[in-house]
């Protein structure tokens, strides 16, 4: 059973442009939902993060836009570079029980110079 | 995360060989996973253990087993490996006072290949 799930699997852009990732998730218990960013032959690591009281967050060129009535929330990169080109995860994680995160299925970013 | 460290890095194995992957951390966390990753499966959660006497099978735990030695340490073994185990496996620490974030810091990862 996929909790949260994403897409595309795979995106490529120019330079410049604004790749958008989605993700939708089903349990209305999750309250934090972070991104991490995967460069080959590394392991991912937290990029930007939101909690469901707010609709936006911005950290440089990064933001998630969240949608809470419709369970879903995106990740834009603004003047995407090439070294954006990664992998991207989106994963949510409830305040109850074990915290466990659960992860999307990625989304393979190649940004074209 | 130069922090959380796997080895191997890379290993070739056949079917049938038991294998063992090993994570160590220096952040003194107290929590530590294991993911595999599969393409288009993202990240998926094998075990985890939020103690050295607290461990949980994650959502595919078969064929799988661990041991967690110390606070530091956190190791998987395939008993009898197969190729559909054959993935990119990651080791992974937070730290419960982070509440909800539970920010995952993963290691470089173990790249397996069974034949």
């Amino acid at each position: 059973q996929q909790q949260v799930k994403q897409s595309p699997q795979s995106l490529i852009v120019q330079k410049g442009g604004i790749p958008i990732i989605n993700c939708a998730y089903e349990n209305t218990a999750f309250d934090y939902f972070p991104w991490y960013q995967q460069f080959p032959g590394k392991g991912p690591a937290l990029l930007i993060a939101i909690r469901p009281d707010v609709s936006e967050k911005k950290e440089g060129r990064f933001t998630i836009s969240f949608n809470k009535s419709a369970k879903q929330f995106s990740l834009h990169i603004m003047d995407s570079q090439p070294g954006d080109s990664a992998t991207y995860f989106c994963a949510a994680a409830s305040s109850g029980g074990y915290q466990k995160v659960t992860f999307g299925t990625g989304t393979k970013l190649q940004v074209i110079p | 995360d130069a922090d959380v460290t796997q080895t191997p890095r890379n290993r070739i194995t056949k079917t049938g060989k038991r294998i063992m992957l090993e994570c160590s951390q220096t952040k003194g966390h107290d929590r530590m996973y294991w993911y595999r990753q599969d393409p288009g499966l993202g990240l998926r959660l094998i075990y985890y253990s939020f103690d050295v006497k607290d461990i949980n099978k994650g959502e595919i735990s078969d064929g799988y087993s661990v041991s967690r030695q110390a606070q530091a340490k956190f190791s998987l073994s395939l008993e009898s490996a197969i190729p559909n185990q054959t993935a990119l496996y990651f080791c992974a620490t937070s730290d419960p006072s982070g509440g909800s974030q539970n920010i995952q810091y993963f290691g470089a990862g173990t790249r397996l290949s069974v034949l």
